[in-house]
Parts: C-alpha cells; structure tokens; sequence
C-alpha cells in the first residue's frame, strides 16, 4: 500500500469559515508534508512534521494550522482564508525526510 | 528524440522517440534528487530518484543523470507514450523537498 488518502477532494468554503483538511497514511512513514500548488506551478513547501512533530514552517500565515495527533494522520485546519489561498493542497509522506515522498490526490480549495 | 534548454516550459516529443528533459538544481548541499511526474488533477507521482554519490541510475524506460559539477539534473524516457503526457518536476532534497520549476510533455501522434 503506497497510498496517501487526502479528504475531502474539494472543498468551497467562505473567508469568515472553519475548515479542515485530513490526509491519512498506512506505510508506517513518519515524515508527513503540506504542500500548496497554484495553477501551473511547482508545488510550494509549507509544513513538515517528522516523527510527529512539527519540524519545518516555511513562513507561513497563522491561519493555517497544521496538526499531526498520530503517525498516520496529518490535518491542516483553516481559519478566516482569504480568496488568494484558493489552490491544490497536497500532502505527501515519506520514510524519514530524506527519502522519497508519496503524494496524495490533493483538495482543491476554493476561498469564497 | 530532442534535448532542451534549462526551465524550457514545454518540450513537444514524437511518439516512439527519446524524451530529455533538463532540470537545474540551486543548493550544492542537496544529497538526495527526486523526478515526479504530474497529470492533470492528480498529485506528483514518484518516478525515479537518485543521490548524490551517483551520477546515473536507471528505471523502466527511464534514467536519471546527475552532474554535481554545474548542478544539473536530466530525465530521460525512452519511447516515449501517449500515456507520458504530463507535467514533470525535478525536486532537490536536503531537509525538505522543494520543486523545481517543471516542464510540460507534450506528445505529438
């Protein structure tokens, strides 16, 4: 199994709502990333967690929320986004974080 | 098949011929170098992976070389396919995975 199951797959949501996206993962990995991918761009960094806890923060602003209550779950709650946050959100996996990663479908996000 | 020019956007390849697409990588500290490959509305896919103490390694129907010298990554898939139309990314690894800018596959009949 070499699946990383991210829910839901779309998701519309208002500047002023609460939401939550959840990414799952079964391959005993205990790296977990949040990646953010607008149109016809490369994948932009945002969080790591290795071996549960929150290892990189690239900069990002508080109304993203990552959270990793479990090795196989990582959740990245969102709060008062603004429309320019409309994008793909990936997650992805790997062994530890030097070695290679396994991405999810994506939700794609749209910031009403 | 055709060689291309670094951050070249698309690269249109015959059918049944070689595709080679070029990547350059920023940071002389990263050890470990991922090629993805990404179809409409579908996370990156892993396609092949090499480290820093090599400069070729091989897949099906692709190989990955490395120099090191002048920071540069290609991709190379043999016969190419329909099914090959994509995005691909290269993507450099030293504490965290970042892309690089990537490259449109477009396959002409």
């Amino acid at each position: 199994d070499t699946e990383v199951t991210q829910t839901p797959k779309h998701l519309v949501m208002g500047m002023t709502n609460k939401k939550s996206l959840k990414c799952e993962q079964h391959m005993g990995h205990r790296a977990m990333y949040w990646y953010k991918q607008k149109a016809k761009k490369p994948p932009e960094l945002m969080f790591v967690y290795s071996y549960e806890k929150l290892s990189i923060n690239e900069s990002v602003p508080s109304r993203f929320s990552p959270e990793c209550p479990n090795s196989s779950l990582l959740n990245l709650h969102l709060h008062a986004l603004q429309p320019e946050d409309s994008a793909l959100y990936l997650c992805a996996s790997s062994q530890t974080v030097n070695t290679e990663a396994f991405f999810g479908q994506g939700t794609r996000l749209t910031v009403v | 098949g055709e060689s291309v020019g670094l951050h070249l956007p698309t690269l249109s390849v015959q059918e049944g011929d070689n595709s080679i697409i070029n990547c350059a990588y920023s940071n002389s500290a990263s050890d470990y170098f991922i090629w993805y490959k990404q179809e409409s509305g579908k996370g990156p896919q892993f396609i092949i992976d090499i480290r820093s103490n090599m400069d070729k390694r091989q897949g099906q129907r692709v190989t990955v070389l490395l120099n090191k010298t002048v920071k540069h990554l290609s991709l190379q898939i043999a016969a190419t396919q329909p099914g090959d139309s994509a995005v691909y990314f290269c993507a450099e690894n030293y504490d965290k995975i970042i892309f690089g800018k990537g490259t449109r596959l477009h396959i002409l009949p």
